[in-house]
């Protein structure tokens, strides 16, 4: 099993362009997850799904939207892309809330 | 101050050396993660708690909700066990679907 694929791993993106994150998990989990991670700073929580055709705000989800395309696929995109949003985004899925989190490696995102 | 506060936030032990890394938190909670990030980059999850004592391996893991208060242990530590660990707690009055991460106890195992 692949687990939770996320790609790109790298980006390197000019400001106010636009892109999007692709993560798809073959757990068949119902739960996905979208999270940052900055210098000295925890994960933070962007966006979740908790169920296909459900999203939800997470605690930092100004300048991104995502797409539950489907039970395997959540999507996070970039509008336009800002300096504030370099960080390392990781994907992640579980059964529920009361359940381990499974990750993906994370994409490093450099917008410059 | 942080809901979630890891100590130490850097350790450095000789290999075979019993290793504890603390989680104190301020919110109640209905669970708590423990999670390991390699040098490269991936995190996997160890272990999630909401009372008493977990062991996987060399790895065990506690929680005192009353202390508000949790640790992991790695037993007969090994290079390979050089990593990132973090906590994370399920705060009890928010949605189920929110976790508050701590910002990581890097650890590094000597040979």
């Amino acid at each position: 099993n692949a687990g939770v694929t996320q790609t790109p791993k790298f980006q390197v993106l000019k400001t106010g362009q636009s892109m999007t994150l692709q993560c798809a998990q073959d757990m068949n989990h119902n739960s996905m997850y979208w999270y940052r991670q900055d210098p000295g700073m925890g994960l933070r929580l962007i966006y979740y799904s908790a169920s296909e055709g459900t999203t939800d705000k997470g605690e930092v989800p100004n300048g991104y939207n995502v797409s539950r395309l489907n039970k395997r696929e959540f999507s996070l995109r970039l509008e336009s892309a800002a300096p504030s949003q370099t960080s390392v985004y990781f994907c992640a899925s579980s059964e529920g809330p009361f359940r381990r989190a499974f990750f993906g490696q994370g994409t490093r995102l450099t917008v410059v | 101050k942080n809901e979630v506060e890891q100590s130490p936030q850097n350790l450095t032990a000789q290999e075979g050396e019993f290793i504890t890394i603390n989680c104190s938190y301020s919110v109640g909670i209905s669970a708590l993660h423990w999670l390991q990030q390699h040098p490269g980059g991936g995190i996997v999850s160890l272990f999630m708690l909401s009372s008493g004592k977990k062991k996987h391996g060399r790895l065990i893991a506690t929680i005192n909700i009353q202390e508000k208060h949790s640790s992991l242990h790695i037993t007969a530590s090994h290079p390979r066990d050089s990593a990132v660990y973090i906590c994370a707690v399920r705060p009890s009055n928010f949605g189920n679907e929110k976790l508050t991460f701590g910002t990581g106890t890097r650890l590094t195992i000597i040979p």
